[in-house]
């Protein structure tokens, strides 16, 4: 079973801060790597998608995948209290159309 | 307006009841999906399909069924084989095998 390890959290942020989610992933064929944000009650929303090695910047988020170490990241810049949330990595499993999501990191940024 | 509908929103079943829920999507993709999510847990696979006509098993297929006759539509049925079918069900579409996947806004499903 190939799975993503994400930490359980609960993580919290003071406002403005910078917020670190952490993900590993045990498919080395794994070639798409994505965030997703779970407001409490929602559906996720997808948030970034990487595919290559290196950093991929939009807005306020950056993502990090270095293939090598099985390992994605995602950075939260001036944390807002509205990112308050569970972030979900999800990866898709090699040679197959199916994604593998990680049990989501709970962050909430305080005022 | 593209986008993933779900529905019923909230869904109240009787036990040895089966229940369909449904799935719409108008973005032309070709994949689909259902996942279920527990409390405090992330969300697994039941059943997804690639093509009209074509599905397979997820996860935990056991007491779920599927349906592929549109590329729009991909119901499931939750029938009473489901020991315990209480949980927040998502469907999910996809253009190709390493695009994104988008969410509908999900049926909570809740056994009386």
């Amino acid at each position: 079973q190939k799975e993503v390890e994400q930490n359980s959290g609960p993580l919290s942020v003071p406002e403005g801060a910078i917020a670190s989610l952490n993900c590993t992933y045990s498919d080395r064929g794994s070639q798409s790597f994505f965030w997703y944000r779970q407001y409490s009650g929602k559906s996720p929303e997808l948030i970034m998608s990487i595919y290559s090695n290196g950093d991929k910047e939009d807005g306020r988020f950056t993502a990090q995948l270095n293939k090598a170490s099985q390992y994605v990241s995602l950075l939260i810049r001036d944390s807002q209290p509205s990112d308050s949330a569970t972030y979900l990595c999800a990866v898709t499993q090699g040679g197959s159309e199916k994604l593998v999501f990680g049990k989501g990191t709970k962050l909430t940024v305080n005022p | 307006d593209g986008g993933i509908t779900q529905s019923p929103k909230y869904l109240f079943r009787k036990e040895g009841q089966n229940v369909t829920l449904s799935c719409e999507q108008n973005l032309n993709h070709d994949a689909m999906y259902w996942y279920r999510q527990d409390p405090g847990q992330g969300l697994r696979l039941i059943y997804y399909s690639q093509i009209v006509n074509d599905f397979q098993k997820g996860d935990i297929a056991e007491g779920y069924s599927v349906s592929r006759e549109k590329k729009e539509s991909f119901p499931l049925t939750v029938t009473s084989a489901q020991k315990n079918p209480t949980a927040f069900y998502l469907c999910a579409s996809r253009r190709g095998a390493f695009d994104e996947q988008f969410f509908g806004p999900g049926t909570r499903l809740t056994v009386l």
